[in-house]
């Protein structure tokens, strides 16, 4: 079935660890994207790749960062987790249309805490 | 600066009652406007784009560039509507999905 995953869901982890977020989709989708959410706030972009080996920032600098090694596969890398990441962060993907149509298939979220 | 503006947080109505939602942005270009709904326990998704002038599930939302504005109506709420609702704009021209959001609106339909 054609979807979007994300592991893991929920993450309490010590300050200082490297953690990844997977986020995997299954829909041939071209581009791909990282969201964050604080709780009440906005949604922020934080990173954007229109393709396999092509990534950018968005607009929210973060200290993540970002591969795109195969198409179907985006994971999202912090190096030494720290209190001020914790959040909710958003994986979703959208197709050649969906860059028109501003249509974005998102997963269910992986929501980080760092003590 | 684009920004995009939903100045409440929580809005609550009775079953049958109409609803408004309010939007306003700020961009100097031509505008795309989305509005995106996340259901409980549900993943956020698309509800309505402006280009469209579509109505899904009974709502509507109508850009007026006058006011800057891009709010989303339904005349006689369900309680299947209760969900956060997210007004998006989209960045720049061209094939891109990037999108700004607002900060959601709880919209909460009573029986």
């Amino acid at each position: 079935e054609a979807d979007i995953y994300q592991t893991p869901r929920y993450l309490v982890i010590g300050t200082g660890k490297k953690i990844t977020l997977e986020c995997s989709q299954t829909m041939g989708h071209d581009k791909m994207y990282w969201y964050q959410q604080d709780p009440g706030m906005e949604l922020h972009l934080i990173h954007y790749s229109y393709g396999v080996n092509s990534t950018e920032k968005g607009d929210l600098s973060s200290e993540s960062t970002v591969s795109r090694i195969r198409t179907e596969h985006f994971p999202l890398t912090l190096e030494s987790a720290r209190p001020s990441h914790t959040s909710q962060y958003l994986c979703a993907s959208s197709d050649l249309a969906g860059g028109y149509t501003g249509e974005l298939f998102f997963g269910e979220g992986s929501r980080l805490t760092v003590l | 600066a684009q920004r995009v503006t939903q100045p409440e947080k929580l809005l609550s109505v009775f079953k049958g009652a109409p609803v408004e939602l309010k939007c306003n942005y700020s961009y100097s270009g031509s505008p795309e406007l989305f509005w995106y709904v996340q259901y409980s326990r549900q993943r956020l998704q698309l509800l309505l784009r402006h280009i469209s002038r579509e109505s899904i599930k009974g709502f509507t939302a109508d850009l007026n560039k006058g006011e800057t504005s891009f709010h989303l109506k339904k005349p006689f709420a369900q309680e299947e509507d209760s969900a956060m609702y997210y007004c998006a704009l989209r960045r720049g021209s061209g094939n891109t999905g990037k999108l700004i959001f607002g900060q959601g609106t709880t919209l909460q339909v009573k029986p």
